[in-house]
């Protein structure tokens, strides 16, 4: 399966900035586009799906660039509780699993 | 509702001996995979299934990992004569029936620890 990569971080940022992450894939075939927040020790939970228009969830915005195969998240003002890491996700050729990245850690100060 | 459930959340095991984990979806949810997450990676695929039907076992290490769905409901991935490199979070995901190009968000359990001493 191909890859997908993401900066690891960590990105440390005071309450209230704004954050971006991104994130590359390579798989031209894949279809359906995520981002996964996992918390310590917890288990993945979809944040939002990604969609070629671009979309926004609250404080939010995920943008898609499938000829440069890319993928971001957008995060306007970071609160301590955002703190978790990021994980890129997208399905592999067969439509059926889904790939993830190493995912991007973040970390809010107050 | 209730979501993903899988038993045990820890076990620890020596080396040789055959482990079974038990993955209960969400209600309704007709596929069910299976993913391995090593420490400080995102997790990495073995295994799907559609009702009862194994779909795609290509991410299944070797042959001494297998997964079954008998009543397409509840799964259990087997892994006989462990081995230490096997130590890792298993987790397990659910979906409403998933085909074709596009993938229905896939809700995870909490996982189970595997320790191979």
């Amino acid at each position: 399966r191909k890859e997908v990569e993401q900066d690891p971080g960590p990105f440390n940022v005071p309450e209230g900035a704004t954050v971006a992450f991104n994130c590359t894939y390579s798989n031209s075939a894949s279809q359906s586009f995520f981002w996964y927040r996992q918390d310590c020790r917890k288990e993945p939970k979809l944040l939002m799906s990604v969609y070629s228009s671009g979309n926004e969830d609250g404080r939010f915005t995920a943008q898609l660039n499938r000829a440069s195969q890319y993928i971001s998240l957008l995060i306007r003002d970071s609160k301590l509780s955002d703190s978790a890491t990021y994980l890129c996700v997208v399905n592999d050729q067969a439509g059926t699993a889904l790939i993830f990245g190493k995912g991007t850690t973040l970390s809010v100060s107050s | 509702g209730a979501g993903v459930s899988q038993s045990p959340r820890y076990k620890v095991t020596k080396r040789g001996q055959d482990v079974a984990l038990r993955c209960d979806p969400i209600s309704g949810h007709v596929s069910l995979y299976w993913y391995r997450q090593a420490l400080g990676q995102g997790p990495e695929f073995l295994t799907y299934f559609n009702y009862e039907a194994q779909q795609d076992k290509s991410g299944l290490p070797n042959d001494r990992f297998s997964a079954e769905r008998p009543e397409g409901s509840i799964s259990t991935l087997t892994i006989q004569r462990t081995e230490q490199r096997d130590s890792a979070m298993y987790r397990c995901a659910s979906s409403t029936l998933t085909s074709g190009e596009y993938t229905d968000t896939q809700y995870f359990g909490p996982g189970t620890r595997l320790t191979v001493l």
